[in-house]
């Protein structure tokens, strides 16, 4: 089985901030982990992902993920927040197919990001 | 890459009435798709998985007479949501898989279904 934490539903930054979401996950097997990201009334938009290879992870509009395994976190970074990054960020850690038919992704609740001038 | 579309964007449909929605891949083909449901504000719910030429496999607590799934090729799901009732109201989103250990998912942008 397979769970998601993310801490705070809601998380407000001031523009040029850095930018901390936070990320455990609990999983009975090495875990894919991603950060995606919906925009309103949108799809959801792959940040990062992480698959084993390197635990420092690098993503698009310079967001960086890192994983830990003592700590079972996925923590999402960005070290300074642009406006354009308001949304609901979105972290999940995938079965790895091994119940069969794809990788099934679980879901944290999110974190609303607010950025303030 | 790795571009899904869906269609429509926006259904208004009366009560009792089905409603079809489509999910392809653009770019790549697909070995399994994916259907989840989202409430306001709240997290994605996985409701089915779909591999192409095969039966979807239904998440507990998802009536598979409710929401019929084909997968019929490696670009092209349909969810079809029959004798839809306001509960049914909802933002539903596929989301579709590739690669040799296809291990990520690329998401469409959703459909907003409203049933009055």
């Amino acid at each position: 089985a397979q769970s998601v934490t993310q801490l705070g539903s809601h998380v407000s930054v001031s523009e040029g901030a850095l930018v901390l979401l936070r990320c455990n996950y609990s999983s009975s097997v090495p875990p894919y982990l991603f950060w995606y990201v919906q925009y309103p009334n949108q799809g959801l938009q792959l940040l990062l992902k992480y698959t084993s290879a390197a635990t420092l992870v690098k993503g698009i509009n310079g967001f960086e993920a890192e994983f830990k395994k003592s700590e079972t976190s996925f923590h999402l970074t960005k070290p300074s927040a642009h406006m354009s990054d308001a949304a609901e960020y979105f972290c999940a850690v995938s079965d790895r197919g091994i119940t069969g038919g794809g990788n099934k992704l679980t879901f944290g609740t999110g974190t609303q990001l607010k950025v303030e001038l | 890459g790795a571009v899904v579309s869906q269609h429509p964007s926006w259904v208004i449909c009366k009560s009792g009435t089905s409603v079809k929605i489509e999910c392809r891949s653009l770019d790549f083909q697909a070995t399994t798709m994916f259907w989840y449901r989202q409430f306001p504000k709240q997290s994605l719910m996985l409701m089915a998985t779909s591999n192409e030429g095969s039966k979807a496999t239904y998440e507990q607590g998802v009536e598979k007479d409710k929401f019929l799934i084909n997968h019929a090729s490696l670009t092209l799901s349909t969810l079809t949501v029959t004798s839809a009732h306001p509960e049914d109201s909802s933002f539903y989103i596929c989301s579709a898989q590739y690669g040799t250990q296809g291990e990520t998912q690329y998401f469409g942008p959703g459909t907003r279904l409203l049933v009055l």
